[in-house]
């Protein structure tokens, strides 16, 4: 059984599309998570939704849109696709967050997105 | 400017061999943890520490968190081939992670 899946595994496309990740996580987890990797395998928090709330937003650029249909989804939607947004981005899902509570992270296969 | 840094940030060695991996930060944290990370996959957890100076053996892996809650280091034993990987170090304060720089080894047999 696949913890937390995300599609597509990889995402070639032109710069200037829209283009969107999906993640889906199985455990039962209140928080979810979008991660960007950069080619320095530097991970960077994008995002956090706890609830389906929104609680961390990293000054993503506002082309990027998670949304959050359920507790289980978080999706990634990227507007006017830009070359520096190539990376791979990640998603994970822990327990609730709080602010100083630890909890372990799952993460997802991760997805490989190249804008050219 | 990084919150936290890894060092080495690469470190090749033999099948045998110790070594130890720094992360460190000006920066207190509420816990610190450490994961793991190979090729096409997301990074696997390996030890959260919570309390400062506090020591954690997982096999022959060793952890430590700074007594000001601001360092750990990853000391592992007699490393192997499977240990090849990606490390990274990552504090956790208000809501969110921050992940280190990242040490890349690798272990030749």
């Amino acid at each position: 059984d696949t913890a937390v899946s995300q599609t597509p595994k990889y995402l070639v496309t032109q710069m200037g599309n829209d283009k969107s990740i999906k993640c889906e996580q199985n455990l039962g987890h209140d928080t979810m998570y979008w991660y960007k990797q950069d080619s320095k395998k530097f991970l960077k928090i994008m995002f956090s939704y706890n609830n389906k709330e929104l609680i961390i937003n990293e000054t993503v650029p506002n082309r990027f849109s998670p949304k959050s249909p359920d507790k289980a989804h978080l999706n990634l939607h990227i507007n006017s696709l830009e070359l520096g947004d190539s990376a791979v981005y990640f998603c994970a899902s822990s327990q609730e967050a709080s602010a100083w509570s630890y909890n372990e992270q799952f993460f997802g296969p991760g997805t490989r997105l190249t804008v050219l | 400017t990084q919150l936290l840094e890894q060092s080495p940030q690469f470190l090749s060695i033999q099948e045998g061999e110790n070594l130890t991996v720094y992360c460190n930060s000006s920066s207190v944290f509420s816990s610190l943890q450490w994961y793991r990370q190979e090729p096409g996959e997301g990074p696997v957890l390996l030890v959260t520490v919570v309390t400062g100076g506090e020591v954690k053996k997982l096999k022959r892996l060793t952890f430590q968190f700074g007594d000001a809650r601001k360092d750990s280091s990853l000391h592992i034993t007699a490393a192997q081939p499977g240990d090849t990987g990606l490390y990274l170090c990552a504090g956790h304060r208000d809501y969110k992670y921050i992940f280190g720089t990242g040490t890349r080894l690798k272990v030749l047999a």
